[in-house]
């Protein structure tokens, strides 16, 4: 069964410093979408992307968060500098196309500690 | 988006069935509802959505009422590998058709 893969698992930075996740999407996904889980409470969207757009990025620090999906497959999730309340779970998820219909499924997750 | 109201913990009894409330009074008549669970420390896990009629599938099943103001997920033979949070969720009917999570119901398996 194809999985949305993301790396790494497990991230540890201090703070100032910068980190970066990678997302693979299931083949052929068009929708790629990075959310964030605090401890103890439901995934929060950051942005969503469709092929190489940014459907919705109204939930993004911008100041300190960006992300890319230069050619509409993989995608890149940045921090930089990172705060101790980056700690968090980084999801990525994707799916078919924007239609209601089409299951969004989600990678395993990156676990960012800041210390 | 409508908003969706669920039970923040649920107990069941292993090979019982669990059933799973999720209130969603404002829903729009094109919104899916989905339900995802999310294991300790994994992604969540899709397990069924619908629109008007009841879904099953090797998972669970899915039973919405007719008004569609709400719903209920069944597990048929809970095992201990089903404990999780489940999240209920209307999935938006805007441009983006984002899944918005709630706090999910804590379901514990009780052996």
């Amino acid at each position: 069964e194809a999985e949305v893969a993301q790396s790494p698992r497990y991230k540890i930075t201090e703070k100032s410093q910068a980190v970066a996740f990678w997302c693979d999407p299931i083949s052929g996904h068009a929708t790629l979408y990075w959310y964030r889980q605090i401890l103890g409470q439901g995934p929060e969207l950051l942005v969503q992307f469709q092929d190489e757009s940014v459907v919705d990025d109204s939930q993004l620090p911008k100041d300190r968060f960006s992300a890319e999906r230069l050619k509409g497959v993989d995608s890149t999730l940045k921090i930089q500098p990172a705060e101790l309340g980056d700690s968090a779970m980084y999801l990525c998820a994707s799916s078919q196309s924007l239609d209601s219909r089409s299951t969004i499924y989600f990678g395993e997750g990156s676990w960012l500690t800041v210390v | 988006d409508a908003k969706t109201t669920q039970p923040p913990s649920m107990d069941c009894a292993e090979g019982r069935a669990a059933n799973l409330p999720c209130n969603h009074s404002t829903i729009s008549g094109n919104e899916y509802v989905y339900w995802y669970r999310q294991i300790h420390s994994q992604g969540p896990q899709y397990i069924i959505h619908g629109l008007k009629n009841n879904e099953t599938n090797e998972m669970a099943s899915l039973i919405i009422t007719e008004d569609r103001k709400s719903s209920t997920l069944i597990l048929p033979h809970a095992t201990l590998r089903d404990t999780a949070v489940y999240y209920c969720i209307a999935r938006s009917s805007g441009s983006a058709r984002q899944l918005t999570f709630g706090s999910g119901t804590q379901l514990t398996v009780l052996p």
